[in-house]
């Protein structure tokens, strides 16, 4: 059974930097894509960006230059890090493993860790 | 980016009942060279990541129900509950990967009535 658990800082002041890592258990990491997405309180999902087993990224345009996605194979971990952070990026952030297929989409993300609460507040 | 629009915005139905929620997307989600369409459905309770329901517009996921099913094509998608339970009742949003970023739409809370 494939489980993915993160954690991070919850409560960050404006202009700081959102740190976050997720490890995945039980399952393969280089067959799949993985993912950070979040969701503002009371409100929709938000893809950040992916990362592969090999460390191409790619990020969201609207999020791309405050983002930095990076993996530690040897940990069966990846981390998330959102820069310069608002009120706005107030949300419970979650990563997510992408599974990709044949034609190299990625077409389902099939396993959630447990979301992360993360408040930005002076 | 794809713009992926939900209706209705709400939604109750009796127990036992059928529920339909519909999604559109912006422009085609369907490649042609393997006629998938991309386009995912989620269910997501309160404190909860979303669970993934179906993929490719209608395969649903393993361990899902078969109550729930999904159809469409091209731009227009419909999630289909045959038979509401109560452990039905979830926030249910699609998403398209068939461009990036990836888009959600912005949910459709069901509840019973």
């Amino acid at each position: 059974q494939v489980q993915l658990q993160q954690w991070g800082a919850g409560l960050l002041k404006p202009s700081e930097t959102l740190s976050l890592t997720c490890a995945v258990f039980g399952g393969s990491f280089s067959d799949y894509y993985w993912s950070w997405v979040r969701q503002p309180p009371g409100q929709g999902l938000e893809w950040i960006g992916e990362i592969n087993h090999s460390g191409s990224t790619d990020y969201n345009p609207s999020l791309k230059s405050r983002v930095t996605i990076s993996l530690d194979t040897s940990k069966n971990q990846f981390s998330l890090k959102l820069s310069s952070v608002t009120a706005a990026d107030t949300a419970v952030y979650f990563c997510a493993r992408g599974r990709r297929d044949a034609y190299n989409f990625v077409y389902a993300f099939d396993i959630w860790g447990q979301g992360t609460m993360v408040t930005v507040s002076s | 980016d794809i713009v992926m629009t939900q209706s209705p915005d709400s939604l109750a139905v009796s127990l036992g009942g059928r529920a339909t929620i519909n999604c559109k997307s912006s422009q085609s989600i369907l490649y042609s060279s393997n006629n998938k369409n991309y386009l995912i459905w989620y269910q997501q309770k309160p404190g909860q990541p979303p669970k993934l329901l179906i993929y490719w517009a209608s395969t649903r996921e393993s361990g899902v129900p078969d109550r729930f099913s999904g159809s469409g094509s091209g731009t227009d998608f419909t999630l289909t509950i045959s038979s509401l339970q109560a452990e039905d009742v979830a926030i249910y949003y699609c998403q398209q990967y068939y461009n990036s970023p990836p888009t959600f739409g912005q949910g459709t809370k069901l509840e019973i009535k």
